[in-house]
């Protein structure tokens, strides 16, 4: 079983949508993190949250402590943001990353 | 600029081989990890180290060893003894002396390929 799904796994945009990628977690957290890994492999950080709303940019980050879900958005897609996003919590013993999987988003001119 | 340095970026291995693999950091950040990156699986921890000279096994220790003798370099060295070591490996670090805490920085990865 996984601490951390995302979803969808794979992701196909026209340039200019609306995405949402979903992230779920079954652990007490301290702190989640979302992630963006480029086709070259190196990842970067782009959120840490631990309750509400965060942006920078286009990009916007949820979560909701309750129900143990997180939601990152992208708005006005281009083709740049293609790149495997990855949600990966800090567990609240502070014992432990957890990373999901990854989405795999590519958006088309 | 600060950040994770990792080499080589690429590296082809023959059986019974160990090869190590550089990280270098230049943010002072106390905590730094090994992860190791599989098709269709999320990072597994592979050592972590907290303070120089000091570092953890994580899930999948095994075949593989690390040092930490200065606070900019966590090298790994995977061992013949890894069964499995075709792999993507990702170094991160984190400013905090707690580890698995506040916000991660990682490296742009190294890709081991066992021939």
């Amino acid at each position: 079983k996984n601490e951390v799904e995302q979803s969808p796994q794979n992701l196909t945009a026209q340039e200019g949508e609306f995405i949402t990628i979903n992230c779920s977690y079954s652990v007490g957290i301290s702190a989640l993190h979302w992630l963006q890994q480029h086709p070259g492999g190196g990842i970067v950080s782009l959120f840490m949250l631990s309750s509400g709303k965060k942006k920078h940019g286009r990009l916007i980050a949820t979560i909701n402590i309750q129900e143990k879900h997180s939601s990152l958005h992208i708005t006005a897609s281009h083709p740049r943001d293609s790149a495997v996003y990855i949600c990966a919590v800090t567990e609240n013993t502070g014992n432990q990353f957890y990373f999901g999987t990854g989405t795999s988003l590519t958006v088309i001119p | 600029d600060g950040g994770i340095t990792q080499s080589p970026k690429y590296l082809f291995r023959k059986e019974g081989q160990n090869v190590t693999l550089s990280c270098e950091q230049n943010l002072n950040h106390d905590a730094m990890y090994w992860y190791r990156q599989d098709p269709g699986q999320g990072l597994r921890l592979i050592y972590y180290s907290q303070i120089v000279n000091d570092f953890q096994k994580g899930d999948i220790a095994e075949g593989y060893s690390v040092s930490r003798e200065k606070k900019e370099s966590f090298p790994l060295t995977v061992t013949s003894a890894q069964k499995n070591p075709t792999a993507f490996y990702l170094c991160a670090s984190s400013p905090r002396g707690s580890p698995h805490t506040g916000e991660l920085f990682f490296g742009e990865g190294s890709r081991l390929t066992v021939l």
